[in-house]
């Protein structure tokens, strides 16, 4: 079966980092994504990772391990807007799949 | 280069009634999916359509059904409404199908269902 678990909640204070992790049991895997969505708003693309490692785009980054089946998203310096609901999708044999989410909450 | 456009942007239904919701993907994007998001199972996989022809199909009942028009337009029509249908309706779109490719969402049509 397909099963992606992310951590529901999360809080972090301001100008701190955060990881966000994912861990995922899917038919097959080709690749995996992070989308951030703000309340209220569309999913908008973060990252993709194909290749174990660590992907860093600016104040996020993406970590990878496929033997592990395991993600994670890195927020540096945290701003208030970085307050979203952060999705970790796979793909895999199947369409993408998603988790749920994991709200994060920056506090002043 | 405008964003994924989705109409209605909110719907209110009664049980039993069916409902047809839109998609107009960015130009040049021939790719559409839809996806349904509610609090309980997050986002989950409708369908995909390409060139007009639907490419996947999600883990949802045939009441849910869809459809891509040549211009790559695309829209959902979910017949004899249930309760549980109430969810926000989002539509991506993308340039091409198959993997890696980055999806660019819609801002979505909030269905309730009374």
């Amino acid at each position: 079966g397909q099963n992606i678990d992310q951590p529901t909640e999360m809080t972090a204070t301001e100008g701190a980092i955060v990881q966000i992790n994912c861990t995922y049991q899917t038919s097959g895997f080709n690749g995996l994504f992070w989308y951030q969505q703000h309340a209220g708003e569309a999913p908008t693309f973060l990252s993709y990772n194909v290749l174990d490692g660590l992907e860093e785009k600016g104040r996020f980054s993406s970590f990878l391990s496929r033997s592990k089946g395991y993600s994670y998203l890195l927020l540096k310096e945290l701003q208030m807007k970085d307050s979203a609901s952060y999705l970790c999708a796979v793909e895999g044999n199947t369409p993408l799949v998603f988790g749920k989410g994991t709200r994060l909450s920056v506090i002043a | 280069k405008a964003g994924v456009t989705q109409t209605p942007r909110y719907l209110i239904k009664t049980r039993g009634q069916q409902v047809t919701l839109s998609c107009s993907p960015i130009s040049g994007h021939r790719s559409v999916s839809w996806y349904q998001q509610t609090p309980g199972q997050g986002l989950q996989f409708l369908f995909e359509y390409f060139s007009e022809t639907q490419r996947n199909k999600g883990n949802f009942p045939g009441r849910f059904s869809g459809r891509q028009f040549s211009n790559s337009r695309s829209e959902m029509n979910v017949s004899t409404l249930e309760l549980g249908d109430s969810a926000l309706y989002l539509c991506a779109s993308s340039p091409r199908t198959g993997g890696g490719v980055e999806q660019y969402f819609g801002p979505g049509t909030r269905l309730t269902v009374t």
